[in-house]
């Protein structure tokens, strides 16, 4: 089956570095996006990956290594505003988007 | 950029009434919406794919004959749940493919609908 794992709840210091890790086993390969999603709103788009390696877009970056069917978002100079759900999202063959549960971030003073 | 809208945001309903939700890409156009269901502190759930002039493609344990969708235009899409129960009382999003621009397969989220059914 197919299957999209990351953390279910983090916690931060405001300033600080995140990285929110996701593993995925999905019935082929169309990229992988990223989300932010607040309570009560929709998802926000905030990255994609298709090809190997490390793609940067301001405080947040999303690497991605196909071969071992991994990714990670890094979230760096935190702010409070980022105090959300990140949800991890795989396009497979048949270009739907397989959801992760989604990790809670947790953003202290 | 691309934007999608949902109407209404949020709708209360009696148990046993129809409620209808729509779902327009504002500024593009789009062959291919999908509806998700999310309950709380859960992840998205696709209930069905969208497509322009043919029928939906449901996910299997989604009953089309109480969920109907209708994608009439290049722009618009709706669900109708049927005979809504308090089960059904969930955070409804959709989501449009736009045929052209993006380098990539990116879909753009409406706002949501949050329901309730008493």
């Amino acid at each position: 089956g197919q299957n999209i794992d990351q953390p279910t709840e983090m916690t931060a210091t405001e300033g600080a570095i995140v990285q929110i890790n996701c593993t995925y086993q999905t019935s082929g390969f169309n990229g992988l996006f990223w989300y932010q999603q607040h309570a009560g709103e929709a998802p926000t788009f905030l990255s994609y990956n298709v090809l190997d390696g490390l793609e940067e877009k301001g405080r947040f970056s999303s690497f991605l290594s196909r071969s071992k069917g991994y990714s990670y978002l890094l979230l760096k100079e935190l702010q409070m505003k980022d105090s959300a759900s990140y949800l991890c999202a795989v396009m497979d063959s048949n270009y739907q988007l397989i959801w992760g549960a989604g990790t809670k971030l947790i953003i202290k003073p | 950029g691309a934007v999608v809208s949902q109407h209404p945001s949020w709708v209360i309903c009696k148990s046993g009434t129809s409620v209808k939700i729509e779902c327009r890409s504002l500024d593009f156009q789009a062959t291919t919406m999908f509806w998700y269901r999310q309950f709380p502190k859960q992840s998205l759930m696709l209930m069905a794919t969208s497509n322009e002039g043919s029928k939906a493609t449901y996910e299997q344990g989604v009953e089309k004959d109480k969920f109907l969708i209708n994608h009439a235009s290049l722009t618009l899409s709706t669900l109708t749940v049927t005979s809504a129960h308090p089960e059904d009382s969930s955070f409804y999003i959709c989501s449009a493919l736009p045929i052209a621009g993006a380098s990539y397969n990116e879909q753009f989220f409406g706002p949501g609908t949050r329901l309730t059914v008493l």
